[in-house]
C-alpha cells in the first residue's frame, strides 16, 4: 500500500496561474518534507514540516507556501508560477527526523506554459 | 546536514558487473545514507551506515566508511538491468530534521 501520495502526478499550469500540490501520508509521522528537484539535478529541500512547526530555508523563494492542516496532509502552493519553476516536487516523510529514514513520494511532474 | 559529494557522475556497466560508487564529504558524521532513484520516481532509502560501523551489507549492497578519508563507497554486485537509476548519499547529524543530496551518480546497467 502507498506510504506517501502525491497527486496529481502530473500538473500542467500557465505561467502566472497559482498551483497548488498535494502530499498525504499514512504513516503518522511527525515531518513532512518538500523537495524540488529539476532535471538531471539532485533535490533540492524547499520547507519542512515538524509537526506544526514550519522550517523555511533560508534560499527559497517567497514564491513558494506550504500548508500543513493535520498530521496526514502537506500542501506546497506556488502563488505565481515562472518558467523556472517547472520541475519534479518530491514529497517526504520521516518519524521524528535526523537520522530516520526518509519516505518518499512519486513525485508530482509540474510543467509551466 | 552536510552535502556529500558522489562520483562518479555517471558509471555504464554490463549486466552481471559490479558497480561502485563514491560519495566524499567535508565534516564529521553521525552516520551516512545511500538512496536510489529511479527515473521520474521519488528516492527509496537503500542502506545506512553508522560513524561507528566500517562495513555494512543489505543483499547485493555492501557499503563501507572511511571516516578517516572521509569517504563511503556503495557497490553493487551482479548489477540488473532494474539497477539502473540514479543514486545519492546524504549524511546528517543526529538532531537535524535535513538531509541534503549532491548531484548523485546516474548508473546504467546494460543488458
Amino acid at each position: 500500500d502507498a506510504m506517501v501520495i502525491q497527486n496529481p502526478r502530473y500538473q500542467v499550469t500557465q505561467f502566472g496561474k497559482p498551483v497548488t500540490l498535494s502530499c498525504s501520508q499514512t504513516l503518522n509521522h511527525n515531518v513532512m518534507y518538500w523537495y524540488q528537484q529539476k532535471s538531471s539535478q539532485a533535490p533540492k529541500l524547499l520547507f519542512h514540516y515538524y509537526d506544526k512547526d514550519f522550517n523555511n530555508e533560508a534560499d527559497t523563494p517567497d514564491n513558494f507556501q506550504s500548508r500543513r492542516p493535520n498530521t496526514s496532509f502537506c500542501f506546497l502552493d506556488i502563488r505565481s508560477p515562472g518558467l523556472g519553476d517547472a520541475a519534479m516536487y518530491l514529497c517526504a516523510t520521516t518519524r521524528q527526523g535526523g537520522t530516520d529514514t526518509q519516505y518518499f513520494g512519486p513525485g508530482t511532474r509540474l510543467t509551466v506554459l | 546536514s552536510q552535502q556529500g559529494e558522489e562520483d562518479p557522475q555517471a558509471l555504464s556497466i554490463q549486466e552481471g558487473e559490479n558497480a561502485t560508487m563514491n560519495c566524499s564529504y567535508k565534516t564529521s558524521i553521525n552516520n551516512l545514507q545511500w538512496y536510489r532513484q529511479n527515473s521520474g520516481r521519488g528516492l527509496v532509502h537503500l542502506i545506512l551506515i553508522r560513524s561507528n560501523e566500517r562495513e555494512k551489507h543489505s543483499g547485493r549492497l555492501r557499503v563501507t566508511l572511511d571516516t578517516s578519508k572521509k569517504s563511503s563507497s556503495l557497490l553493487i554486485t551482479a548489477s540488473r538491468a532494474a539497477d539502473t537509476a540514479s543514486y545519492f548519499c546524504d549524511y546528517s547529524g543526529g538532531s537535524n530534521y535535513k538531509l541534503t543530496f549532491g548531484k548523485g551518480t546516474l548508473l546504467t546497467v546494460n543488458p
